[in-house]
């Protein structure tokens, strides 16, 4: 009974490196969000999506993709790093129902 | 658009004492409202949520919040904690309506409780 799933756990990048962090969910949730944790700032919606094939932008898409091939799988994708990057994301999944969103354990990413 | 406050960034109480941590929203439709508990170097979980009915909600382990819709507030109150209870607490909305809305949380900036012995 995994639930929601990230990797890595850590990950420190060099300016302008590519990667992509990501997240699975294994409770058939439709709709799948990406946020990211800054100090003080509780968390931001990076993307979100609402089914296989649908994505849409939240409050802080800048420099990031994503998309849905599969119900179970969400990458997220950043482009080129930057240090404004270094945060710690969630991913989180939710059914139908909106009865709150499951959380996976985070992805700390440090860029420098 | 929405928008949340948590009014206090901390809390220190001593253990068996009272705490109430303070949210207060802004939402031009219904809302949903969510608490998560964040403790250290994992993810969010879940501690309650009030979606409709009875304005009063419980947890598991003792904790409440209570919907005011004329003061807009959702306010978490434990009438006595535990070092447990050691934690970063956050309040979420997302829009009533549902359809792309869900799944779409609005947080607020996070209230880290600390008890002491």
């Amino acid at each position: 009974n995994a639930g929601v799933t990230q990797t890595p756990k850590f990950q420190v990048l060099k300016t302008g490196q590519s990667m992509t962090l990501q997240c699975a969910q294994d409770m058939n949730h439709e709709y799948m969000s990406w946020y990211r944790q800054d100090p003080g700032m509780g968390l931001r919606l990076i993307h979100y999506s609402v089914g296989a094939g649908i994505t849409d932008q939240g409050e802080v898409p800048n420099g990031y993709n994503v998309s849905r091939s599969t119900t179970e799988d969400f990458p997220l994708r950043l482009l080129s790093a930057a240090p404004s990057q270094t945060s710690v994301y969630f991913c989180a999944s939710s059914g139908r129902r909106n009865t709150g969103a499951f959380f996976g354990q985070g992805t700390r990413l440090t860029v420098v | 658009a929405q928008s949340v406050t948590q009014l206090d960034s901390q809390v220190p109480v001593f253990e068996e004492a009272p705490v109430e941590l303070r949210c207060n929203y802004s939402s031009s439709v219904s809302v949903y409202l969510f608490w998560y508990v964040q403790y250290p170097n994992q993810g969010l979980q879940l501690l309650l949520k009030y979606l409709s009915g009875s304005t009063l909600v419980e947890s598991i382990n003792g904790f409440e919040a209570e919907f005011n819709k004329s003061q807009t507030s959702f306010h978490l109150r434990k009438p006595s904690v535990h070092i447990s209870d050691t934690a970063e607490y956050f309040c979420a909305v997302s829009d009533e309506a549902g359809g792309t809305s869900y799944g779409k949380l609005t947080f607020g900036q996070g209230t880290i409780l600390t008890v002491h012995p």
